[in-house]
């Protein structure tokens, strides 16, 4: 079954502890990307990726950084998060960035 | 700046009518666009697209019709059924784009 999966799905921590949040994808998509969703202002791009060790900022990347050394996985990583990174965050892949994507379900974090 | 707009965060309607969901966009380099459907708890699934090369596509209850030089697309569910009840996400990308932006949602609630 195609599937992005997104781990952990749910996670509340502290300002300043570093996380993680991984997703990984079994398509064999050649595209990636991290997306935030807050009330009243949609799904906002973070990073994306077009391939392995090719990443690139989107809307919002500031506060996140983002890795591709596999096809299959593409973490999030938060190396100081702040309250208000405090959101819904979705995960996504697709054969290219304008084509039609499948979200992971989604991790919800609170940053205290 | 968000380049899609969707100005109606809710719309109720009744079993058996048309919903007809609306979506505006501001950059005239979008080439293409497509509506996500959200249920709570998962991530956006993809529903239906279309070019700009068309002015609309029809897949069974769904049909998009886009008008370029208004720069307004819109999604028509006929005939609504409480299963459609879900968040609607209008996106847009361009084609020698690696980008995706995503309007804010609409909550659509179709009553039985």
């Amino acid at each position: 079954e195609a599937q992005v999966t997104q781990n952990p799905r749910y996670l509340i921590t502290v300002t300043g502890k570093k996380l993680t949040v991984t997703c990984s994808q079994n398509m064999n998509h050649e595209y990636m990307s991290w997306y935030r969703q807050d009330p009243g202002l949609g799904l906002r791009q973070i990073y994306y990726s077009m391939n392995v060790e090719v990443t690139d900022k989107g809307d919002v990347p500031e506060g996140y950084k983002v890795s591709r050394k596999e096809k299959r996985n593409f973490p999030l990583i938060l190396e100081s998060p702040s309250p208000n990174q405090t959101s819904l965050y979705f995960c996504a892949s697709s054969w290219q960035g304008n084509q039609p994507q499948h979200f992971g379900d989604g991790t919800r974090l609170s940053i205290l | 700046d968000q380049q899609v707009k969707q100005n109606s965060p809710s719309l109720s309607v009744q079993e058996g009518r048309i919903s007809i969901l609306n979506c505006d966009y501001t950059n005239s380099m979008f080439d293409y666009f497509l509506w996500y459907k959200k249920y709570p708890a998962e991530g956006p699934t993809f529903l239906i697209s279309i070019s700009s090369i068309k002015d609309k596509n029809e897949d069974g209850r769904f049909t998009v019709f886009l008008n370029k030089s208004a720069k307004h697309l819109s999604l028509h569910i006929v005939p609504s059924q409480p299963g459609d009840s879900a968040v609607y996400f209008c996106a847009a990308s361009g084609y020698n784009n690696n980008d995706m932006r995503f309007g804010a949602g609409t909550r659509l609630t179709v009553k039985p």
